[in-house]
């Protein structure tokens, strides 16, 4: 496709359970950014890869956060130990890798944790 | 603390008229804005872009503007049609990246744009 797509669309899973998100960003970004958007919030920052290496990490909650790009295209976010306070809406971006480069979002995966 | 405030949360406005979304920040090191435009279950999508070298930018019905002595941005959409409903975002780079939109965006909460035929 085109553009940045995710999966899963939703994602359901138990308190204490490993979830792992997947991002497929448009094809030849070198950048790579994940969000996560609250309720009534705007989205905020997590992480952002540059290739296959994290240039900033320093938005990742906690330990239990976790993100990889081994490739330099396909990036996975992963949560350890899932809270009810990580039930938001994550959401991934891509880019050129440009200083001005618009950064593209895909439309999310829902994280619901009962 | 928000680094980059929409006090309103939403905003409501009759066809064919001009909507008027406001931003504030409070990093003076901030030098590039931006306006991401939301649908419900929908990725934000990139809508138009300042510098702070400029005052103003127009891009078709969009125009933003810059007002950095006083910390604010606007974004005029004229004239609102019932599709520009939605969420808008204000955001600016933060981290080392001033000056482009590279690394992370720091955004605001957004205001929810109702435009009624």
């Amino acid at each position: 496709g085109a553009g940045v797509s995710q999966t899963p669309s939703n994602k359901v899973t138990e308190k204490g359970k490993y979830v792992e998100l997947r991002c497929d960003p448009i094809s030849g970004h070198t950048a790579l950014y994940w969000y996560r958007q609250s309720l009534g919030q705007g989205p905020e920052f997590l992480i952002y890869f540059q290739g296959t290496g994290a240039a900033d990490d320093s938005g990742l909650p906690n330990d239990r956060f976790f993100a990889v790009r081994p490739e330099g295209s396909v990036s996975t976010l992963k949560i350890q130990r899932t809270e009810r306070g990580d039930s938001a809406v994550y959401l991934c971006a891509s880019s050129g890798g440009g200083p001005t480069d618009t950064q593209y979002f895909g439309p999310g995966t829902r994280l619901t944790v009962l | 603390d928000q680094q980059v405030k929409q006090n309103s949360p939403s905003l409501s406005v009759q066809e064919g008229r001009i909507s008027i979304l406001n931003c504030d920040y409070t990093n003076s090191m901030f030098d590039y804005f931006l306006w991401y435009k939301k649908y419900p279950a929908e990725g934000p999508t990139f809508l138009i872009s300042i510098s702070s070298i400029k005052d103003k930018n127009e891009d078709g019905r969009f125009t933003v503007f810059l007002n950095k002595s006083a910390k604010h941005l606007s974004l005029h959409i004229v004239p609102s049609q019932p599709g520009d409903s939605a969420v808008y975002f204000c955001a600016a780079p933060g981290g080392d990246n001033y000056g482009g939109s590279q690394g992370n965006l720091i955004f605001g909460k957004g205001t929810k744009l109702s435009v009624k035929p």
